[in-house]
């Protein structure tokens, strides 16, 4: 079956430097969450759409933005890289339902591993 | 949100079954008992979850206290594939037209030994 896919899987970017991420969501999903999971620490939400729109905002930096496009991939940019912005980055996608409430299964992909120098 | 609380971590044998704990005492009556599960160098991924009844998967069961406060999940036959973080995650109710993050707490380690 399909999976989320996100690309690149690796980056190495220098400070001050920009960086998009991409993720491309399971087919007819149209839901996509991001995390980022610092060395050693849980995955904290960052930011997610629906419908490309977005839904919801976490701990975030301003230098950070996202959106999502008409085919629900979706992607993050980040502007003025930082030494702690050094993580791993995970996307997850899952499918909205109309109505509800109901409790949807968040598929997550392989992350991008971003490391800023 | 509610808080969970998990042990860091645990240590199992192949192929015995593991019994990983959560407690949860300030659940909400909506609030759901979510298990993801996070392998090493892998993104998470989901495993289970209930409301009040007990639920079985192919992967897990998850056993949950008459009053709510505390869950269990079950792996009935532990094998080296499931070394990995765990997370019980609670989550409100998901409405059309909105998402439901994950919030993601200290899981349990869990190491598995052959």
């Amino acid at each position: 079956a399909a999976g989320v896919i996100q690309s690149p899987r690796h980056l190495i970017k220098e400070k001050r430097e920009t960086a998009t991420l991409k993720c491309y969501p399971i087919p007819r999903h149209d839901t996509v969450y991001w995390y980022q999971q610092g060395p050693g620490q849980d995955p904290q939400f960052l930011i997610s759409f629906y419908e490309k729109m977005q839904s919801d905002k976490g701990s975030i930096p301003d230098r950070f933005s996202a959106q999502q496009f008409s085919d629900y991939h979706s992607e993050l940019n980040m502007s003025s890289l930082e030494l702690g912005d050094s993580a791993l980055y995970f996307c997850a996608s899952s499918l909205g339902l109309a109505g509800g409430p109901f409790q949807e299964t968040q598929y997550f992909g392989p992350g991008t591993r971003l490391l800023v120098l | 949100d509610a808080k969970t609380t998990q042990p860091n971590s645990m240590e199992s044998n192949e192929e015995e079954p593991v019994h990983l704990p959560c407690n949860h005492s300030t659940i909400s009556g909506t609030d759901y008992i979510h298990w993801y599960r996070q392998l090493p160098s892998q993104g998470p991924e989901y495993v289970i979850h209930g409301l009040t009844s007990n639920v079985n998967n192919r992967m897990a069961s998850l056993a949950i206290a008459e009053d709510r406060k505390s869950s269990t999940l079950i792996l009935h036959r532990a094998t080296l594939r499931d070394a990995a973080v765990y997370y019980c995650i609670l989550r409100g109710p998901n409405y059309g037209g909105a998402t439901n993050k994950l919030i993601f707490g200290t899981g349990t380690l869990l190491a598995v030994q052959p």
